[in-house]
């Protein structure tokens, strides 16, 4: 079975604090992506991050740095220095390489970020 | 290049009305998925199509559920006497590639039944 957890479910910060959000995940396909996206009040899911299983590679994109562990099964998410704009709720999602391109989503962290 | 969209944006009903929802995917883009979400959940996979093929649907999908992708454009979702239950933002994506390309989603569209 499919499983995405991220344990937080709401987090709040003071704009320009550091933030990282946590996801853990479970699959037996040895060939998985992972995905990150945001959230808006609007309600439409923006796409942030594509991870195969096969690149480790830590990535930056401006504010936003992903941290992937295959040891710990763990794609984690930091915003530097928050903006307000930053809040939002934020999903981890994985979809396994024999599974129809599905996604399974965690349950979502919601950011908060305060001037 | 727009990107999903989805009609209606919003849609009220009472209970044991049907409903029907339309998603136009993202020009060429071959795959199709409908996710239901309900209030503070993740997004749940419904169904998924390949072209015009529905290749899976899920267990959530019950029988009062039907999903079409006429000649592999715009998709439409069906709910037949709607149930308090289906309150939830449906949500509509598509990708150009096979499983593991990335999903762009529409705006989703969310229905409140009475």
């Amino acid at each position: 079975a499919q499983k995405v957890t991220q344990a937080q479910t709401e987090i709040s910060v003071v704009e320009k604090e550091d933030v990282t959000l946590d996801c853990v995940y479970e699959t037996r396909d040895t060939t998985y992506y992972l995905f990150w996206y945001k959230q808006p009040p609007s309600g439409e899911l923006v796409f942030l991050i594509r991870r195969n299983s096969f690149d480790e590679q830590n990535e930056i994109s401006g504010r936003y740095s992903w941290n992937f562990q295959k040891s710990t099964s763990s794609f984690n998410f930091t915003i530097t220095a928050s903006q307000v704009v930053d809040s939002a709720v934020y999903f981890c999602a994985l979809s396994g390489y024999n599974q129809g391109g599905k996604l399974i989503f965690g349950q979502g962290t919601e950011l908060s970020v305060k001037p | 290049d727009t990107g999903v969209s989805q009609d209606p944006r919003h849609k009220i009903t009472k209970r044991g009305q049907n409903v029907t929802f339309r998603c136009d995917p993202i020009s060429e883009h071959n795959r199709l998925y409908w996710y239901r979400q309900t209030l503070g959940q993740g997004p749940e996979f419904l169904t998924y199509f390949q072209n015009e093929a529905q290749l899976e649907k899920s267990r959530l999908l019950s029988d009062r559920f039907s999903a079409e992708r006429p000649k592999g454009s715009f998709s439409t979702l069906e709910i037949q006497r709607t149930e308090q239950g289906d309150s939830a933002m449906y949500l509509c994506a598509s990708t150009d590639g096979g499983g593991g390309e990335t999903q762009y989603f529409g705006p989703g569209t969310r229905l409140l039944v009475l």
